[in-house]
């Protein structure tokens, strides 16, 4: 079974211009999740989608990002315009959302942001 | 709100040395305890979890003991490898919900 996938990998960008990021989350999960990771930090909730609502975006900065899940399967999240201070790694996850695994979240790779 | 705070890094040890990494929390109610590993490179993997006061979690020879009354869930193991190096971040959820809390994380560097 394929885990949680997340295309680019590596971005760099230069300051003002949009960037975005894509997530494949694992067959089934109803549950998809966004996290910031700034270095030496733990990963920060940026939104919460369960199927295609956000049920929690209250730390998602609204006046630059936006994320969707058209279909509730996969997810992007967009940055328009990115600033110096977004460079971080960009991680997605998910979980089944059901039973004793409803907390049990699988992550994805990442996405390593750098702006310029 | 909640928080967890974790001891600072990096923590540097011999292979076959024992292992602690302190993880204390504060929550309300009885949340969920996880310790997640992130390897150089890869995304998080949980690594074990507990659900209730008393719970040990245990997975590749890591224990972690749901402390309710020191708030605590500490992670040990008995004889570390070089390929135990890597970043733990411990982490809560509250009961009911899915959104993850974690720690600064904490890296672990193991030499042969």
């Amino acid at each position: 079974e394929a885990g949680v996938v997340q295309s680019p990998r590596y971005k760099i960008i230069e300051k003002k211009q949009p960037v975005a990021f894509w997530c494949n989350p694992i067959s089934g999960h109803n549950t998809l999740y966004w996290y910031l990771q700034n270095l030496g930090q733990g990963p920060e909730l940026l939104i919460r989608y369960e199927n295609e609502e956000a049920v929690d975006d209250s730390q998602l900065p609204k006046d630059r990002f936006s994320a969707e899940r058209l279909k509730g399967v996969d997810s992007t999240l967009k940055i328009q315009p990115a600033e110096l201070g977004d460079s971080a790694v960009y991680l997605c996850a998910s979980s089944s959302g059901q039973g004793i695994a409803k907390n049990i979240q699988y992550f994805g790779a990442g996405t390593r942001l750098s702006v310029l | 709100g909640n928080s967890v705070t974790q001891m600072e890094g990096p923590v540097t040890l011999s292979e076959e040395a024992f292992l602690t990494i302190n993880c204390t929390y504060t929550a309300t109610g009885y949340p969920s305890l996880f310790w997640y590993v992130q390897y150089p490179g890869e995304g998080l993997q949980l690594l074990l979890k507990a659900t209730k006061a008393d719970d040990k979690g245990s997975n590749k020879g890591f224990e972690a003991t749901y402390r309710k009354e020191t708030t605590s869930f500490h992670l040990e193991k008995g004889s570390v490898q070089v390929s135990d190096s890597a970043v733990y971040f411990c982490a809560l959820s509250d009961q009911g919900y899915s959104t993850l809390t974690f720690g600064k994380g904490t890296m672990l560097l193991v030499s042969p």
